[in-house]
Order: C-alpha cells, then structure tokens, then sequence
C-alpha cells in the first residue's frame, strides 16, 4: 500500500459546527503533515507529527486541533471555522530522514475540500 | 530562511513542444530537491528528486538537474502531451521532518 487516504473528500460547514478530517497511510512512515492549499497558491504547512508527538505547529488558530492517534493515523478537528478557512487540506506522510539517509519524500492524498458557509 | 523561486505561469504550450520550468533556491545547508505535480482536484505527485549537486532526478519524460553552483532545479521534458497539463511545484528540503518549502507553482497549460 503505498498511499494516503484523506476523507471527506468534500466536506460543507457552517462557522458554529464541529467537524474532523481524517488521514491515513498504511507505508509505515513515522511523520505526518497537514498542509492547507488555497486556489492557485502552494501548500502551507500547518502541522506535523513526528512519532506521533507534535513536532512543528506553524502559528495555526486553535480552531484547527490535530490528533494523531496513532502511527498510521492523523485526524484535524475542526471547530468554529471562518468563512476564509475554506481550503484543500492536505495530509501527507514522510519515512522521517533524521533517522535515516536519503531525501525526506513525502507522500500526499487526494485532499479534503472544505467550504465554510 | 529558506525559499524556492520559479517561474508561476501560465505557461501555455503546443503539444510537442519543448518544456523549461525555471527553479532557483536558496538554502542554509545541503537540501534535497523535488518536483511536484497537481493535476485539477487532486492531490500533489512527486515526479522527480534529487538529493545531492550533480544528480539527475528522472520520471516520465521529465529531467531535472541538481546545479549547486547556480543553485537551479530547472525541470526539462523534450515533447510534451497535452496530458501533461497540471501545476508543478519545485520545492526543497533540508532533511528531517520538516516538511517541503515549495515555490510558487507554474501552471502548465499544452495545447493539441
């Protein structure tokens, strides 16, 4: 199994709702990362998980509240999200090269549309 | 910091044409360079790395050539399809899980 499952693919929320996208890979890599893609502009990092603990949390609002629950899981809750939060979010998943030589490739899903009404 | 700087495009070719997309970078230490893609709603593909200066990273047609001393990554390909029509993302990293610094994306748009 060499991918990263994102679901919902699409997935329509109002700004009072609480809602989780879910990720999952199945290569044994040891990081994983979420990543939010506006239209037309490259990914920006948001959050990455590192052996399962939280490593890098780039100044992402509390709205946004990862989980890993375990090593081939990753999840993002969100809660109270803003009209402007609407977004592709991207999961992806890496080996973690600190432990190891070569480059860090990391493996992208399809992605999860958000819309926030 | 670093950064990765390329051409954003649109670029619009014939089909078979011959395909450069400039990519330059700036980094504190030795980083591994990628090229990837995104076809419409999807996700990003690798298409091709390189880890140290003078590798050639390969993968369907495309090339692309770690130059250290002009810092580039540019990504060639001699014939393009119109299935090649996709944005393409340089990006690099510094190794560990940090995560990619990506350019800009060039929009790559082949026309029959």
């Amino acid at each position: 199994d060499t991918e990263v499952t994102q679901t919902p693919k699409h997935l329509v929320m109002g700004m009072t709702n609480k809602k989780s996208l879910k990720c999952e890979q199945h290569m044994g890599h040891r990081a994983m990362y979420w990543y939010k893609q506006k239209a037309k502009k490259p990914p920006e990092l948001m959050f990455v998980y590192s052996y399962e603990k939280l490593s890098i949390n780039e100044s992402v609002p509390s709205r946004f509240s990862p989980e890993c629950p375990n090593s081939s899981l990753l999840n993002l809750h969100l809660h109270a999200l803003q009209p402007e939060d609407s977004a592709l979010y991207l999961c992806a998943s890496s080996q973690d090269s600190s432990l190891s030589s070569g480059a860090n490739v990391l493996t992208f899903g399809a992605g999860s549309r958000l819309t926030v009404l | 910091g670093d950064s990765v700087t390329q051409m954003e495009g649109p670029v619009t070719l014939s089909e078979e044409a011959f395909l450069t997309i400039n990519c330059t970078y700036t980094a504190t230490g030795y980083p591994s360079l990628f090229w990837y893609v995104q076809y419409p709603g999807e996700g990003l593909q690798l298409l091709l790395k390189a880890t140290k200066a003078d590798d050639k990273g390969s993968n369907k047609g495309f090339e692309a050539t770690y130059r250290k001393e002009t810092t580039s990554f540019h990504l060639e390909k001699g014939s393009v399809q119109v299935s090649d029509s996709a944005v393409y993302f340089c990006a690099l990293s510094e190794g560990g899980a940090d995560g990619l610094t990506f350019g800009k994306g060039t929009h790559l748009i082949i026309q029959p």
